[in-house]
């Protein structure tokens, strides 16, 4: 299965300001995902990331709030812009590798504090 | 509303007992369920996928149920360690139109020396 490195892996921001993580895969890969996991929640998902198009988002998430970017087969980002206290999260992104029956590879994920 | 239940207490088993995870799940039809295990400060790694049409995976110490009349997935682990202790998370997926899991919020298994 593929293998994924996230950074940063955690970060302290001051509300207002904006955080971009980044997640790079050990190989190629269409589509990337990202997710948001609060305290004593579930998974979230908050977009969908294909090379080459717009990222699609789901219910509740904006392109403004959450701009992502996919320049290549193996690299992502996801800006968390104007952050508030109410962004503090982790987040990871995922990817589908080996077909459907190998599941989902996560990367570490990125532990938000805003303060 | 779609829902995904797993028991949000935390499940404490002694070594060498078998645990058994709940996920269930209503107004929803998935044709694959997936089992995710979580360590803290790290993201899920995959365990096992079932699809709609198998009552049972295994794989190593792991069994995996999957009832669709009772919309229900257990999930057992046999001769427990300790190093088997941390969240253990469900995901569906429906067939079609979407390549999206919605995720559970875990159970916490402490397996006690």
């Amino acid at each position: 299965s593929a293998v994924i490195s996230q950074k940063p892996s955690r970060d302290i921001c001051q509300r207002g300001t904006s955080l971009t993580i980044q997640c790079q895969v050990d190989s190629q890969v269409t589509m990337m995902f990202w997710y948001r996991q609060q305290p004593g929640q579930s998974l979230t998902l908050i977009a969908t990331a294909n090379q080459g198009s717009e990222a699609t988002y789901e219910s509740g998430f904006v392109i403004d709030k959450f701009p992502i970017s996919r320049p290549n087969l193996t690299f992502s980002t996801l800006t968390v812009s104007n952050m508030s206290p109410e962004d503090s999260s982790i987040y990871l992104c995922s990817v589908e590798t080996g077909g459907i029956s190998s599941g989902y590879t996560f990367g570490s994920g990125t532990r938000l504090t805003v303060v | 509303s779609q829902k995904i239940e797993q028991n949000s207490e935390a499940l404490n088993i002694q070594e060498g007992k078998t645990a058994t995870l709940t996920c269930n799940y209503t107004n929803y039809s998935p044709a694959y369920l997936q089992w995710y295990r979580q360590d803290p400060g790290r993201g899920p790694v995959f365990l096992l996928l079932i699809r709609e049409n198998e009552k049972e995976k295994r794989k190593e110490r792991l069994k995996v149920t999957f009832d669709t009349t009772l919309k229900q997935s257990l999930f057992h682990i046999t001769a427990s360690q300790p190093a088997d202790s941390a969240t253990y998370l469900c995901a569906l997926k429906r067939v079609s139109g979407t390549y999206k899991y919605i995720f559970g919020t875990g159970t916490r298994l402490k397996v006690l020396a």
